[in-house]
């Protein structure tokens, strides 16, 4: 089995300052985790993934997670957050029943100028 | 290419009414599914495909059929709509054989309003 919890179903942060938004994962078998943006009316956009190469994985806009067995986490970061990433992000994993993708609940983020 | 596009993009519904969300792909994935996305429950997986030919249920399978007679198109049909069925709807595509590493790549969405 396999599932995934975000922390937060709203965040909110300041134009520059750090964006973090958190997600934990279960899975039985090693985990291919996902980080998915969906801009308002909009499907959802690959922002990175981790596929066990490298535990620091780096997307596209700026953002970047961590995937930390230990604590079975996969955190999204990005330093400097801009007005442009205001979005709902969801965190993902695959892996227990092939390519079937468990979302979580999803975090909404707002950022204020 | 299009990469995965679905239509109708809106659509009302009275209870009862039947009807098909159409969803294709143009990148020769293997792999295509369906989602439903409701407010604080992310995204849920209705059914999938791993082949032309090839369909199983996913978590919230009742009420919807599928069926994948190309590899290009996986259309999912609607039997008898209910308010129930009222969400987002969101068709993905991913090459299969090289795992669940892979990318699944998603279409805009059919939003639904059921009566």
């Amino acid at each position: 089995a396999q599932s995934v919890t975000q922390l937060g179903s709203h965040v909110s942060v300041s134009e520059g300052a750090l964006v973090l938004l958190r997600c934990n994962y279960s899975s039985s078998v090693p985990p291919y985790l996902f980080w998915y943006v969906q801009y308002p009316n909009q499907g959802l956009q690959l922002l990175l993934k981790y596929t066990s190469a490298a535990t620091l994985v780096k997307g596209i806009n700026g953002f970047e997670a961590e995937f930390k067995k230990s604590e079975t986490s996969f955190h999204l970061t990005k330093p400097s957050a801009h007005m442009s990433d205001a979005a709902e992000y969801f965190c993902a994993v695959s892996g227990t029943s092939g390519s079937r993708l468990t979302f979580g609940e999803g975090t909404q983020l707002t950022v204020n100028p | 290419n299009a990469g995965v596009t679905q239509t109708p993009k809106f659509q009302v519904l009275k209870t009862g009414q039947s009807m098909t969300l159409q969803c294709a792909q143009d990148m020769n994935h293997e792999y295509m599914s369906w989602y439903r996305q409701d407010p604080g429950m992310g995204l849920r997986l209705i059914h999938y495909s791993v082949g032309a030919g090839i369909t199983d249920q996913g978590e919230v399978p009742n009420g919807y059929n599928v069926s994948r007679s190309t590899t290009e198109d996986f259309p999912l049909r609607l039997l008898s709509a209910a308010p129930s069925q009222t969400s987002v709807y969101f068709c993905a595509s991913s090459y299969s054989r090289r795992g669940p590493q892979e990318t699944q790549y998603f279409g805009p969405g059919t939003r639904l309003l059921v009566l």
